[in-house]
């Protein structure tokens, strides 16, 4: 157990919806990241968070939108859903807010159908 | 862009080594391994930082060839419990980009 949580497990929706994915860092962590994993395009970081600032920003489409609040949990917002878009989304969670040793949550699976 | 790994996958036997390559076409400020088993979430094994500096996992060793933007992570001895898809990350103004992975099934 890696200490950092993401809730839902499991998500279904169709396209065109919105749906909001949750993440609770591990105790004492400042920065979270936002990742993607489909088949075909492997582990994409989408956007970093320090301490509820957007710190890096990585392939993260205009459809989708983050923020990391002062309790220092983070949503990630994914809106007009795409078939594309159904993937594992997975939180991480790191000290600093340099990209180093960071700490992955059991993930998000999105599937829009 | 993301850094290549090869091999794409390798079948070892309990007890064989095994060297997973990581190249990337920019300058590398640091190289970062992780592991993900099936159905699980990836999980830290080793950062190498520019200058030589490394952390992380006890029986996985890695080098890091700054001049020539590569690192390597090594599998000695290797045991059931290696199996998984082994990921490099090269770090790049602050953001990580992972290869696609290094599938590794360790037999009995």
């Amino acid at each position: 157990d890696s200490g950092v949580t993401q809730t839902p497990k499991h998500l279904i929706t169709a396209t065109g919806q919105r749906v909001t994915l949750r993440c609770s860092p591990r105790s004492g962590d400042l920065s979270v990241y936002w990742y993607q994993q489909s088949l075909d395009q492997g582990l994409q970081f989408l956007i970093q968070y320090y301490n509820g600032e957007e710190r890096a920003k990585g392939n993260i489409l205009e459809r989708f939108s983050a923020q990391q609040f002062p309790d220092l949990h983070s949503e990630l917002n994914l809106s007009s859903l795409e078939l594309g878009d159904s993937a594992l989304y997975f939180c991480a969670s790191s000290d600093t807010g340099d990209p180093y040793e960071q700490y992955f949550g059991p993930g998000t699976r999105l599937t829009v159908t | 862009q993301q850094p290549v790994q090869s091999p794409q996958a390798v079948i070892l036997r309990e007890g064989e080594d095994a060297v997973i390559n990581c190249s990337s076409s920019k300058a590398l400020y640091s190289v970062h391994w992780y592991r993900q088993k099936h159905g699980e979430a990836p999980v830290f094994l080793m950062i190498l930082l520019k200058g030589g500096e490394q952390k992380g996992h006890d029986k996985i060793s890695a080098s890091f060839n700054e001049k020539k933007q590569q690192s390597s992570l090594y599998l000695t001895a290797s045991q059931l419990s290696y199996s998984g898809t082994y990921f490099c990350g090269t770090e790049h103004w602050g953001k990580l980009q992972f290869g696609a992975g290094t599938q590794v099934v360790v037999t009995p």
